[in-house]
């Protein structure tokens, strides 16, 4: 079964509207989770790295506050899409490092459509 | 940045042949992942191979990596429908972060 799990697995709102995604790991610790986008017949671009305790790290380009990130916990961080306007719509990706090795494990993924 | 360039970007094969797509990278690497994503989907975990690994192995799947090419390879044999899908490989640099390639689209009919 799915070790990591991401919600909502689809959302439509509003321009101006925030949106907030979240990423959990169902059955192990997670100190360090990984935010991708993905846009239409692209491949995943790290956004950024979420660290749980602290701030997260951002890949040149990705502007930190429009795209917030909290690992509050070491089973949970939430990616918080701010003011969200049709460029925005994409395919979120969360994945979790496993501290007992790898691979890495990756979310189902949102997809986020902004009207 | 990407640091996976992948090709073809696309193929087309008949069921039963064997699909072969390459990844190259530029950075020195951790290991190296494959990845299969069906449209609209989430990602699967195919393989990973280590740096001090050359070939492996996984049913109907084989990768190769060629460390002084920065160069890996996905093989699928005897190809089926159900394997049409985008193939990406993601390069660990020993960081964590997984970089992923440019992808492969592959369309297997039937």
């Amino acid at each position: 079964g799915a070790v990591v799990s991401q919600h909502p697995s689809w959302v439509i709102c509003k321009s101006g509207t925030s949106v907030k995604i979240e990423c959990r790991s169902l059955d192990f610790q997670a100190t360090t989770m990984f935010w991708y986008r993905q846009f239409p017949k692209q491949s995943l671009m790290l956004m950024a790295t979420s660290n749980e305790g602290s701030k997260a790290t951002y890949e040149q380009g990705v502007e930190k506050d429009k795209f917030l990130i909290n690992h509050a916990s070491l089973t949970l961080s939430t990616l918080t899409v701010t003011s969200a306007h049709p460029e925005d719509s994409s395919f979120y990706i969360c994945s979790a490092r496993d501290p007992r090795g790898e691979p890495q494990h990756f979310g189902d993924g949102t997809r986020l459509s902004i009207l | 940045s990407q640091q996976g360039e992948e090709d073809p970007q696309a193929l087309s094969i008949q069921e039963g042949e064997n699909a072969t797509m390459n990844c190259s990278y530029k950075t020195s690497i951790n290991n190296l992942q494959w990845y299969r994503q069906n449209s609209g989907r989430g990602l699967v975990h195919l393989i990973l191979i280590r740096s001090n690994e050359r070939e492996k192995h996984s049913g109907r799947l084989r990768v190769t990596l060629d460390t002084s090419k920065k160069s890996s390879s996905l093989l699928i044999t005897a190809s089926r429908a159900a394997d049409t899908a985008s193939y990406f490989c993601a390069i660990d640099s020993g960081t964590y972060k997984y970089i992923f390639g440019t992808g492969t689209r592959l369309k297997v009919l039937a």
